[in-house]
């Protein structure tokens, strides 16, 4: 069964850092592999999807990697905001079920 | 503008009173699905349809049903709410999930209570 495990569970930085964020999954039979932000008790707001058989995409700030033969995935974020504390979920899709981690809880401080 | 509709947004209820989530969506997607998140249980899908008349069961079935009659719509019914069904609830949408340039569309959220 696919497990997908994200490190750290929480992070806290001073404004203007970069930083990344850490995705594994334990099967690499998956289609694609999708970055989500969400802010506490709201929805999920799509940031990057890479493809299976795509080895980055990036948006902005946003850079997302995909090694899928060895099951991880990194987001770096460049230059890191107070805007962009939130929490940071990865998520692999099976077709069927789309298998979420635990998330990243990030914490950016003025 | 693409999106899941997800109401209600907040809902209150007494154990025991049925009650439907509804999910839209103008995506024209084949596939959509149901997933309640609970704190230290992450996401977990509770049911999906592939397709019209199609549905499956996710990995935590037990106490809901769906129905998917029609593409765009896909509601959740709760027959007899239990607290145990205290959470937060999201559809998504995928136009055709095995492909690899199709992601995921999510709702913004139902949050529920039953007390």
């Amino acid at each position: 069964k696919q497990e997908v495990t994200q490190i750290p569970a929480a992070l806290s930085v001073p404004e203007g850092e970069n930083l990344v964020l850490n995705c594994s999954f334990t099967d690499s039979a998956i289609y694609n592999l999708q970055w989500f932000r969400q802010d506490p008790g709201k929805g999920l707001t799509s940031l990057l999807l890479i493809q299976s058989s795509q080895r980055e995409q990036t948006s902005g700030r946003l850079n997302a990697s995909l090694d899928k033969s060895s099951g991880r995935s990194t987001l770096y974020i460049a230059a890191s905001q107070p805007g962009d504390s939130a929490t940071y979920l990865c998520a692999v899709n099976l077709a069927n079920d789309m298998r979420f981690g635990a998330g990243t809880r990030l914490t950016v401080k003025p | 503008e693409a999106q899941v509709t997800q109401n209600p947004r907040y809902l209150i209820t007494v154990t025991g009173k049925k009650l439907t989530v509804t999910c839209s969506q103008n995506m024209n997607h084949e596939y959509m699905s149901w997933y309640r998140q609970d704190p230290g249980l992450g996401l977990r899908q509770i049911y999906y349809s592939m397709n019209v008349e199609v549905t499956d069961k996710g990995d935590v079935p037990e106490g809901y049903k769906v129905s998917r009659k029609e593409k765009r719509n896909f509601p959740l019914i709760l027959e007899s709410p239990s607290p145990n069904q205290t959470s937060l609830y999201f559809c998504a949408s995928s136009l055709t999930p095995s492909r690899q340039e199709n992601g995921y569309t999510f709702g913004s959220g139902t949050r529920l209570t039953v007390v």
